[in-house]
């Protein structure tokens, strides 16, 4: 079990610019769910895949966001000309079918500036 | 609707010490409870969780949390505090019924522990 990991770290962009996170689930882990983490904040749920259908998507995810799981293995989430309002971290997690626990990955902390 | 309240920003507590760390929830069927804890610049780990059975569940470090239905807390303990503890506290929810919505979980603004030696 090596974990949930997500690349890149950290990433600081110009407004405007578009960004790609990717998230690698624990291999054999069905669900994935991508969070939004502000300072002094819990995690919000941004949207859920079971296998590489996307079931669940928060109003949170506005038009700009995207979100992908090609053949139910890793995940992408684009954010298409960023705001500074979008400055967070992104917290990737995954479960079993069976399991409620989620798993998270490090996060990737986004600057938009 | 799904919520969970922590209603403090930070815990004080003395190395050696017992903490609790409080939390109530409000979910419209029965609830999954989870704690997480985040250390700086790093994702959440997961301590414990209650599903259904006995009320007091046993978690990873030597935590535990008690579930208290009457009450509808969750609130987080462990006998003796380390200093190495010190860190960002998340409770969440989840309703047991699943949908397509009900996977995610809600969390918690946070408590920040301090231990002190």
């Amino acid at each position: 079990d090596t974990g949930v990991s997500q690349n890149p770290r950290h990433k600081i962009t110009k407004r405007g610019q578009n960004v790609t996170f990717r998230c690698d689930p624990i291999s054999e882990h069905n669900r994935l769910y991508w969070y939004r983490q502000t300072l002094g904040q819990g995690p919000e749920f941004l949207t859920y895949f079971q296998n590489e259908a996307q079931l669940e998507k928060s109003r949170l995810l506005s038009d700009r966001f995207s979100a992908e799981r090609p053949k139910g293995s890793f995940s992408t989430l684009e954010i298409q000309r960023t705001e500074q309002g979008d400055s967070a971290m992104y917290l990737c997690a995954s479960s079993r079918d069976r399991g409620p626990e989620q798993y998270f990955g490090p996060g990737t902390r986004l600057t938009v500036t | 609707a799904q919520s969970v309240a922590q209603p403090e920003d930070q815990v004080n507590v003395a190395e050696g010490n017992p903490l609790t760390v409080k939390c109530t929830y409000s979910v419209s069927g029965n609830p999954y409870l989870f704690w997480y804890v985040q250390y700086p610049n790093r994702g959440l780990q997961f301590l414990l969780k209650y599903i259904t059975g006995d009320n007091l569940v046993k978690g990873s470090y030597g935590f535990e949390a008690e579930f208290n239905k009457s009450q509808t807390s969750f609130h987080l303990k462990k006998p003796s505090a380390l200093v190495s503890d010190s860190a960002l506290y998340f409770c969440a929810v989840r309703d047991m019924v699943g949908s397509n919505s009900g996977y995610a979980l809600n969390f918690g603004k946070g408590t920040s522990l301090l231990v002190t030696p």
